[in-house]
């Protein structure tokens, strides 16, 4: 059974922090994904990686990084956590080439305060 | 950006009813694909359709595409309390490399 994890279910941090978000795929997939969900307004693309030690912006990366050093680890960062970053966050993979299907984890709920 | 956008919002029907919902998108596509998420979980693909395909089944699932008017539908039959989900379709553009574009979503709610 395919599995993405992500490290935490609900983070709540304090303005000014350093936040990072772990997520580990066990399918060997080359492509990975951070979305982060707000209500009304769908998922939209934060980063994404298509190889160990690659990565590229998606929509909306400011405020935000990311670090692949292994195959099936994915973190994302928040170099100092603003409460405009409080929201749900999805790690997602896929395998190579055109994507066909994403497979995602549970989400991590982060509270800024 | 947000590429789909769902319509509707939201829909409430009772168990048994079937439940259509819309999506459209701006640019051309690879492919549509949509998800369904249960309340604050992760994303589930439920089906993939090509641009160059027309209607496609999966068990009580049914996706037409009309590339020529941009625009997608899902059609869940004699639905279950358990359907009760958000469904988001989401688009992979023929120039945007492997990135989904995802729409806001339509909350279905199936009562019993």
């Amino acid at each position: 059974d395919v599995k993405v994890t992500q490290s935490s279910r609900y983070l709540v941090k304090r303005t000014g922090e350093k936040v990072f978000l772990e997520c580990v795929q066990d399918m060997d997939h080359e492509n990975m994904f951070w979305y982060r969900q707000d209500p009304g307004l769908g998922l939209r693309l934060i980063y994404f990686s298509y190889d160990v030690k690659m990565k590229e912006k998606g929509d909306i990366p400011e405020g935000y990084s990311v670090s692949r050093e292994k195959k099936e680890r994915f973190s994302l960062i928040l170099e100092s956590a603003s409460t405009n970053q409080t929201s749900m966050y999805l790690c997602a993979s896929s395998s190579g080439g055109i994507i066909y299907e994403q497979y995602f984890g549970p989400g991590t709920r982060l509270t800024v305060t | 950006s947000q590429q789909g956008e769902e319509d509707p919002q939201a829909l409430s029907i009772q168990e048994g009813e079937n439940a259509t919902m819309n999506c459209s998108y701006k640019t051309s596509i690879n492919n549509l694909q949509w998800y369904r998420q249960n309340s604050g979980r992760g994303l589930v693909h439920l089906i993939l359709i090509r641009s160059n395909e027309r209607e496609k089944h999966s068990g009580r699932l049914r996706v037409t595409l009309d590339t020529s008017k941009k625009s997608s539908s899902l059609l869940i039959t004699a639905s279950r309390a358990a359907d009760t989900a958000s469904y988001f379709c989401a688009t992979i553009g023929t120039d945007s490399w492997g990135k989904l574009q995802f729409g806001a979503g339509t909350q279905v709610v199936v009562t019993p």
